[in-house]
C-alpha cells in the first residue's frame, strides 16, 4: 500500500532563516507531487506541483521553492523566511492518468509553520 | 485563484440528522472531488464524481453533481459525532491540478 511522510510536523523558526520541509511517498512509482498551504481556516492554495524528477511548476509568484531531486521526494524550501510564510503545509501525491487527468490527491499529515 | 465555494462556511447539526453542504464552480469540469479534514491533519478523499455522472453513492454519503448549474451537493445521511470536521469540494479542471474551495465546518452535537 502507498504511504505519504512529511517532516518536520511542527516548526518554528524566526523570520529571515531558511526552510526545508521534506515529503516522501513510498509504494508507488513516478507520482504526481504537490505542496499546498492551508491559512488557519481557509481553503488550500496549490504552492507547485511536479509531475517528474526535476519538472517542477510553480503556481504563486513566493518567496518559496521546490524541488524533486528522487521519484518520491519532494521538498519545499526558502531561503529567508517572512512573517506571510506561516501555515499549514500540506504535501499530496496523485497517480497521473493517461490523459493528464487527475485522480485523487492522498494528503500527508503536514506540517505547522510558525514563522515569528 | 478560487475555483469552488462551499455553502454554508459552517453548519452545526445534531447527532442522526442529515447534513448537506454545497459547493459551486465557475469553469466546466473534468472531475469533482469531496475531501474531509479533521482539525490539524491532512485531507482524506471521500468521494469523486465524473463530469458525466449526476450521482455517486459511498456509505452514507450520497453526492449530486449538476453540470448545467455548476453545482454539486455532499449528503451526509444519520449523522455522527465522529463526522465533524471541515469538507472541501475539488474541482479539476485543467490537467494535473485540483482547485480547493475554502470548506464548510461541519459541526455534530451529541
Amino acid at each position: 500500500s502507498q504511504t505519504i511522510h512529511q517532516w518536520p510536523a511542527t516548526l518554528v523558526q524566526p523570520v529571515g532563516s531558511p526552510l526545508s520541509l521534506e515529503c516522501t511517498v513510498e509504494g508507488t512509482s513516478n507520482p504526481n507531487l504537490y505542496w499546498y498551504r492551508q491559512a488557519a481556516g481557509r481553503g488550500l492554495q496549490l504552492l507547485f506541483y511536479s509531475v517528474g524528477i526535476g519538472q517542477i511548476s510553480s503556481e504563486v509568484p513566493q518567496n518559496l521553492s521546490a524541488s524533486r531531486p528522487q521519484d518520491r521526494q519532494f521538498i519545499l524550501s526558502s531561503k529567508k523566511l517572512l512573517l506571510s510564510d506561516s501555515g499549514f503545509y500540506l504535501c499530496a501525491w496523485s497517480q497521473g492518468l493517461a490523459g493528464g487527468s487527475t485522480d485523487t490527491q492522498y494528503f500527508g499529515p503536514g506540517t505547522r509553520l510558525t514563522v515569528l | 485563484s478560487q475555483q469552488g465555494e462551499e455553502d454554508p462556511q459552517a453548519l452545526s447539526i445534531q447527532e442522526g440528522e442529515n447534513a448537506t453542504m454545497n459547493c459551486s464552480y465557475k469553469t466546466s469540469i473534468n472531475n469533482l472531488q469531496w475531501y474531509r479534514q479533521n482539525s490539524g491533519r491532512g485531507l482524506v478523499h471521500l468521494i469523486l464524481i465524473r463530469s458525466n455522472e449526476r450521482e455517486k453513492h459511498s456509505g452514507r454519503l450520497r453526492v449530486t453533481l449538476d453540470t448545467s448549474k455548476k453545482s454539486s451537493s455532499l449528503l451526509i445521511t444519520a449523522s455522527r459525532a465522529a463526522d465533524t470536521a471541515s469538507y472541501f469540494c475539488a474541482t479539476e479542471s485543467r490537467a494535473q491540478k485540483l482547485v480547493f474551495g475554502q470548506g464548510t465546518r461541519l459541526t455534530i452535537n451529541p
